[in-house]
């Protein structure tokens, strides 16, 4: 079975700073690699997603995650966040069974002080 | 752009109501799912439907029930609830199109108190 660890329940930064939210994941198959967002009193938006070739993938608005299969890793970046940016973060795994199914993380809740 | 509707934002109810939490898609979407979002816990897969009338288990399924009776709609049905059902209940839909994976598209979330 599939599952997602997210080593951060909370990040508090500064604007403008560098900020790395930590996800990591177990499978014994290979995976697609996703991270939501959670605007506050909002549904989940997909923000990026790995399903293969290039293993540096973008968001629109500044994100960026690397997929590090020798690590297991799927760490979510922005080098100068935004106060917009508050929001929690959610990774997942799929689990390719009928309806592809979602594994989720615990999620990293992103605060962003001015 | 895809929508998902969720029948209430907040919903209060008692320990042992029936409770109907119903959630609509207008993207003619075949998949179906419902999520529980706890503090900690992140989501968790309570039920999803890959059909009309069809449903699969989750990972945390006890305690809950679906119906999908038509395409659209998919509905979560608390038999009895119980203040451990206290949560964020969240549906979502997909297609079957869009190559190796369809994204999932997420409703606003129903926040059920029981009390």
């Amino acid at each position: 079975a599939q599952s997602v660890t997210q080593l951060d329940s909370q990040v508090p930064v500064f604007e403008e700073a560098p900020v790395e939210l930590r996800c990591n994941y177990s499978s014994s198959v290979s995976v697609y690699l996703f991270w939501y967002v959670q605007y506050p009193n909002q549904g989940l938006q997909l923000l990026l997603k790995y399903l293969s070739g290039s293993t540096l993938v973008e968001s629109i608005n500044g994100f960026e995650a690397e997929f590090n299969k020798s690590q297991t890793s799927f760490h979510l970046r922005k080098p100068s966040v935004h106060i917009s940016d508050t929001a929690e973060y959610f990774c997942a795994v799929t689990v390719i069974q009928g309806a592809q199914k979602l594994v989720f993380g615990q999620g990293t809740r992103l605060t962003i002080n001015p | 752009d895809v929508k998902v509707t969720q029948s209430s934002r907040y919903l209060v109810k008692r320990t042992g109501e029936k409770v109907f939490l119903e959630c609509v898609q207008d993207m003619d979407h075949e998949n179906m799912f419902w999520y529980r979002q706890d503090p900690g816990l992140g989501l968790r897969l309570i039920y999803f439907s890959y059909d009309v009338k069809m449903k699969e288990k989750g990972d945390i399924p006890e305690g809950y029930s679906v119906s999908r009776e038509k395409k659209e709609r998919f509905s979560l049905i608390l038999e009895s609830a119980s203040t451990n059902q206290t949560s964020m209940y969240l549906c979502a839909s997909s297609g079957t199109s869009g190559g190796p994976y369809n994204e999932q598209f997420f409703g606003p979330g129903t926040r059920l108190t029981v009390l």
